[in-house]
């Protein structure tokens, strides 16, 4: 089955406790991408990549990294949460020659204390 | 600044009552607009890309419009299943990335 998984699914950490939330897909996409959903606010880009070993910033990249060192994971990394980004945080792909429609993990829910 | 609008914010429906959700927008050039639909506590789902102005899709009780403003989601004789969040994103010509709209949660009771 064609899937995204984003793990964990739900993460309550606190103020600068380093954490990393996984993503894989199994559908040979050349395209990754996170987004984090806020309420009033939408969905909105924080890095995407383009292929392995190519990431770019999104709309809103401070206080994360990402690295694409395998073609079908894109970890989203917080080297020091803070509580603003407590968020849903969606991880999705593409096919390279298709311009939108995205593939989307279930979510993960994090909230930073 | 490239924006993307939805309207209503939330929708409530009888059963079998047909309506529109609208998605408005302004871009500086656009590539694509797409609809999707998010159930609570699931990831968005790809339902339609829309290219160019006067295109349709359909799928069973849902048909997309575009014109050069605005697209509409129309909904047919509804069911409850089609309860769910719908939302509209853009491609931007030299983006990667898409805009999204903030969403119509619809709500159709049995």
């Amino acid at each position: 089955e064609a899937q995204v998984t984003q793990n964990p699914r739900y993460l309550i950490t606190v103020t600068g406790k380093k954490l990393t939330v996984t993503c894989s897909q199994n559908m040979n996409h050349e395209y990754m991408s996170w987004y984090r959903q806020d309420p009033g606010l939408g969905l909105r880009q924080i890095y995407y990549s383009m292929n392995v070993e190519v990431t770019d910033k999104g709309d809103v990249p401070e206080g994360y990294k990402v690295s694409r060192k395998e073609k079908r994971n894109f970890p989203l990394i917080l080297e020091s949460p803070s509580p603003n980004q407590t968020s849903l945080y969606f991880c999705a792909s593409r096919d390279q020659r298709n311009t939108g429609e995205l593939f989307f993990g279930e979510g993960s829910r994090l909230t930073v204390l | 600044e490239d924006q993307v609008t939805q309207s209503p914010e939330a929708l409530r429906l009888q059963e079998g009552e047909s309506s529109s959700l609208n998605c408005s927008y302004t871009v500086s050039g656009l590539r694509g607009l797409f609809w999707y639909r998010q159930d609570p506590g699931k990831g968005p789902e790809f339902l339609f890309t829309l290219y160019s102005a006067g295109e349709e899709k359909e799928k069973e009780r849902l048909k997309a419009t575009l014109t050069k403003k605005e697209s509409f989601l129309h909904i047919t004789a509804p069911k409850p299943e089609d309860s769910a969040t719908y939302l509209c994103a853009v491609r931007i010509q030299g983006a990667q990335k898409l805009v999204f709209g903030q969403g119509t949660r619809l709500t159709i009771n049995p």
